[in-house]
């Protein structure tokens, strides 16, 4: 069974701070990871996606993916309180275009 | 321009009612995608068309029917629903077929089932 795993949360970090958000995979063969960003009854859109070892950095966010570790996490700079949101990790193998989805870390970013 | 429209934004429906969701992408993408997503879950994969044709269906119930009529839109027809069938019902397209590219959702169609 191929899983994506991330804490629930809530994270709180107080709004200038770097918040970090975590998940672990199960599945080896997993090449492509994308970080989803869904408020309240809203869609989830997509921030961050990585397909290589290492840090990848775009304005206030920082993805990073340690395949050797099966790791990958998004840090943000600076959180602001319009950050607060659930950020859902996904990743997926090639050959067919299934994602599997983490359950989602709410962040809760306060003044 | 990552458009990805959905159509209606609210549905509410009887149970032997028949309705229709519609969405829509001019982006050229060759992949798309119905999700199902219920409160505080992540998005539940339904169907992939890949090139016009239904490559993934995930043991979706039959009242549940894909349609992709071309390479822009993809349909998703609905017929005798049940209560536990309410849920955000969100549409994807991504650019490349057969292997993972990024995804886009549309807004997705809050559904309610009465």
């Amino acid at each position: 069974q191929k899983e994506v795993e991330q804490n629930s949360g809530p994270l709180s970090v107080p709004e200038g701070a770097i918040a970090s958000l975590n998940c672990t995979y199960s599945d080896r063969g997993s090449q492509s990871f994308f970080w989803y960003r869904q408020y309240s009854g809203k869609s989830p859109e997509l921030i961050m996606f990585i397909y290589s070892n290492g840090d990848k950095e775009d304005g206030r966010f920082t993805a990073q993916l340690n395949k050797a570790s099966q790791y990958v996490s998004l840090l943000i700079r600076d959180s602001q309180p319009s950050d607060s949101a659930t950020y859902l990790c996904a990743g997926g193998s090639g050959g067919y275009n299934k994602l599997i989805f983490g359950a989602g870390t709410r962040l809760a970013v306060h003044p | 321009d990552t458009e990805v429209t959905q159509t209606p934004k609210h549905l509410v429906m009887g149970m032997t009612n028949k309705k229709s969701l519609k969405c829509e992408q001019h982006m050229g993408h060759r992949a798309m995608y119905w999700y199902k997503q219920k409160a505080k879950k992540p998005p539940e994969l339904m169907f992939v068309y890949s090139y016009e044709k239904l490559s993934i269906n995930e043991s979706v119930p039959s009242r549940f029917s894909p349609e992709c009529p071309n390479s822009s839109l993809l349909n998703l027809h609905l017929h005798a629903l049940q209560p536990e069938d309410s849920a955000l019902y969100l549409c994807a397209s991504s650019l490349r077929s057969g292997e993972i590219g990024e995804q886009y959702f549309g807004p997705g169609t809050r559904l309610t089932v009465t």
